[in-house]
């Protein structure tokens, strides 16, 4: 059974990055079928898309976080990453990471990892 | 960013009825269209992809319909565990984006 856990801290100061840590267990972060992802929900903006990351290295963002967000992958320990540079109160939310399985032309995002608030305040 | 558009916001109904869940797009996206269950604390799950594909473990109550811009999400037999929000995404084009969700309550 796939899993997968975040982790980072849950307070961020403004103006900070934010670095978060999803951990994959049962499946290989290695797998070329699957891009690993980013997801944030708030009550303001509901669920939104932050980006994915493929293990070719390709990755794709959202435009309206692009210029602040890097992505990366860490074979060795099977896990991925999110960076969020200059953060204000608006990234406040809860952080899912999840699996976007790719069986052309289709996609889905399976599993989701259980999330982590983060909250930016200082 | 395609924008996605939920109907209703809120819908109330008793176990073993049938509801239906909207989701009207601004741009047609063929059937690229997932559906996901939240229940209260927990992260999404995924119901439905390819406008109406049960994923793997997902009961046959649950079903899916529609193309273009407008679709639909059917569960027929609500039980306890379906009193959640829901929530559709399009993945046609990017970025990724879902609907504001539709809370269904215990009337």
């Amino acid at each position: 059974q796939v899993r997968l856990q975040e982790s980072g801290p849950g307070l961020v100061k403004p103006s900070q990055t934010l670095s978060l840590t999803c951990l994959v267990s049962g499946d290989s972060i290695n797998n070329g079928n699957y891009y690993w992802t980013w997801i944030r929900q708030s009550a303001g903006k509901g669920l939104e898309w932050i980006g994915r990351i493929h293990i070719s290295g390709s990755t794709t963002y959202n435009p309206s976080l692009k210029s602040r967000v890097t992505m990366s992958l860490d074979t060795s320990k099977n896990q991925f990453s999110l960076k969020m540079s200059s953060v204000t109160a608006a990234d406040t939310a809860v952080y899912y990471c999840a699996r976007d399985t790719v069986v052309l032309p289709h996609n889905w995002l399976d599993p989701w990892g259980q999330g982590t608030l983060v909250t930016v305040s200082s | 960013a395609i924008s996605m558009t939920q109907s209703p916001s809120l819908l109330s109904a008793s176990t073993g009825d049938k509801v239906t869940i909207s989701c009207r797009l601004s741009q047609g996206i063929s059937n690229y269209l997932a559906w996901y269950r939240q229940k209260p604390g927990k992260a999404p799950e995924l119901l439905i992809y390819a406008t109406s594909t049960l994923q793997s473990g997902v009961p046959s109550r649950f079903t899916g319909s529609g193309s273009g811009t407008d679709f639909t999400l059917t569960i027929s037999g609500l039980q306890s565990e379906d009193f959640a929000t829901y929530f559709c995404q399009q993945y046609f084009s990017f970025p990724w984006t879902f609907g504001q969700g539709t809370k269904v309550e215990i009337k």
